[in-house]
């Protein structure tokens, strides 16, 4: 069966030091990968998929199929991306499967 | 208003209560999913509609009763509940089911509370 698993459940670090979240997927066949955000107040929305190969607000994530891996990063964070981070598996359809998330701080 | 919305935004009900959930959608999709969000657990699809039709049901309890009467509405009906079923509840829609492509847009939730 498919599987995303954060490990960690919070992450905090300072202004401008570079940010990895990590996510790990279990799944027998072909992943699409997604990272999806909720910041305070907001709904959840997605920031980026694997298959777009796109960098947003400064954050990238490559899929490693080896590691079976697809890691959030950004070099330099910001206060403003202090936020909920999901990561996300599509198995069929439209079907998530989402990992229990990541609470990013970014302190001043 | 724009995206999508759900009402009501919070809801506290006793076990033996029956009450619903709205959600609708001004996107013009034709995909909506309900989600639960319980504290310290993943995100958990529950059910799937594509136009009008349930594509899932992910061995929810029947105290959950999902109605799309037009791809622009959602109903969670809710009976005699229990407290481990409080929790976030999640609608999504996207524009189809089957595309992959699709983003799914979400709305703010329904914070549910039994009693």
């Amino acid at each position: 069966a498919q599987r995303v698993t954060q490990p960690e459940k919070l992450l905090s670090v300072f202004k401008g030091a570079p940010v990895e979240l990590k996510c790990n997927y279990s799944y027998s066949g072909s992943p699409e990968l997604f990272w999806y955000v909720q910041y305070s107040r907001q709904r959840l929305q997605l920031l980026l998929r694997h298959i777009s190969r796109e960098s947003i607000k400064g954050f990238t994530a490559d899929l490693n199929k080896g590691e079976t891996s697809f890691h959030l990063k950004k070099p330099f964070a910001q206060e403003e991306d202090s936020a909920m981070y999901y990561c996300a598996l599509r198995t069929s359809g439209s079907r998530l499967t989402f990992g229990e998330g990541t609470q990013l701080t970014v302190n001043p | 208003e724009t995206g999508v919305t759900q009402t009501p935004r919070h809801l506290v009900m006793g076990m033996t209560n029956k009450k619903s959930l709205k959600c609708e959608q001004h996107l013009g999709h034709n995909a909506m999913y309900w989600y639960k969000q319980s504290a310290k657990k993943p995100l958990e699809l529950m059910f799937v509609y594509s136009l009008e039709e349930r594509v899932e049901n992910n061995s929810v309890p029947s105290r959950f009763s999902p109605e799309c009467p037009n791809s622009s509405h959602l109903f969670l009906h809710l009976h005699t509940l229990q407290p481990e079923d409080s929790a976030l509840y999640l609608c999504a829609s996207s524009q189809e089911f089957s595309n992959s492509y699709n983003e799914q847009f979400f709305g703010p939730g329904t914070r549910l509370t039994v009693l």
